[in-house]
């Protein structure tokens, strides 16, 4: 089975600042890769699909990059409605995997 | 605008089995996948299955041999049942539409999520 592993597990920044989060795949996966926020007490909300596509309504402050084995979702200037815990998933195969989540604070 | 909308026991018993329903309003059950996912408290997702409206089914190894998802096309409603339950299925569980007509594809669409805890 292909794991999905995130870097950092948490994260605590200023708002503007930009933030960067990593998902990597342990085997290759083209760009079946999606990522999604998920507020406190909320259900989770799909941002980027196919590593890179903005789904309609998300801000651009929020991209995402990657193909393959190695992926990012960047927040170019994180700001307080940002917090929240974003996972990535797998998409590609049978088996549709999350990563463990990172959750973005504000300092 | 699609809605899905998990319905169930709040509360299981261990070693029962814990059945679930998601009813889809808003637009039509066929022609997608459905799946189901979960989250034990303060923890992350967990991809359990999905299923087609045709019934062809996708599942977690790590739960299929407890594991059943059917579909209702007629009531535009799917169902997750979980056979022998511990401690560890204490999650909310959510549904999900998967988008477009692939199964290679992302949840667009999530119910608000229910959580059953497993419990004597």
């Amino acid at each position: 089975d292909i794991q999905m592993t995130q870097s950092p597990s948490s994260l605590s920044a200023s708002v503007g600042d930009r933030v960067t989060i990593t998902c990597r795949a342990s085997q290759g996966i083209s760009n079946y890769l999606a990522w999604y926020q998920q507020k406190p007490g909320k259900v989770p909300k799909l941002l980027i699909s196919a590593a890179s596509t903005l789904q309609s309504g998300v801000p651009s402050r929020f991209s995402g990059s990657g193909s393959g084995t190695d992926f990012t979702l960047t927040i170019s200037s994180l700001q307080p409605e940002d917090v929240a815990t974003y996972y990535c998933q797998k998409y590609n195969s049978a088996l549709k995997t999350f990563g463990q989540g990172t959750k973005v604070e504000i300092k | 605008q699609v809605q899905l909308q998990e319905s169930g026991p709040g509360l299981v018993k261990p070693s029962e089995t814990l059945s679930l329903t998601c009813t889809v309003s808003g637009g039509s059950i066929s022609g997608y996948y459905w799946s189901w996912i979960r989250q034990p408290p303060g923890k992350g997702l967990e991809w359990i299955g999905y299923i087609y409206y045709s019934g062809t089914t996708n599942y977690n190894p790590s739960l299929k041999s407890r594991l059943t998802i059917s579909v209702d096309t007629s009531k535009n409603q799917f169902s997750l049942n979980l056979s022998s339950v511990t401690a560890a299925d204490t999650a909310v569980y959510y549904c999900a539409r998967v988008e477009g007509s692939s199964d290679w594809s992302t949840l667009d669409y999530w119910g608000q999520g229910t959580l059953v805890t497993v419990s004597s």
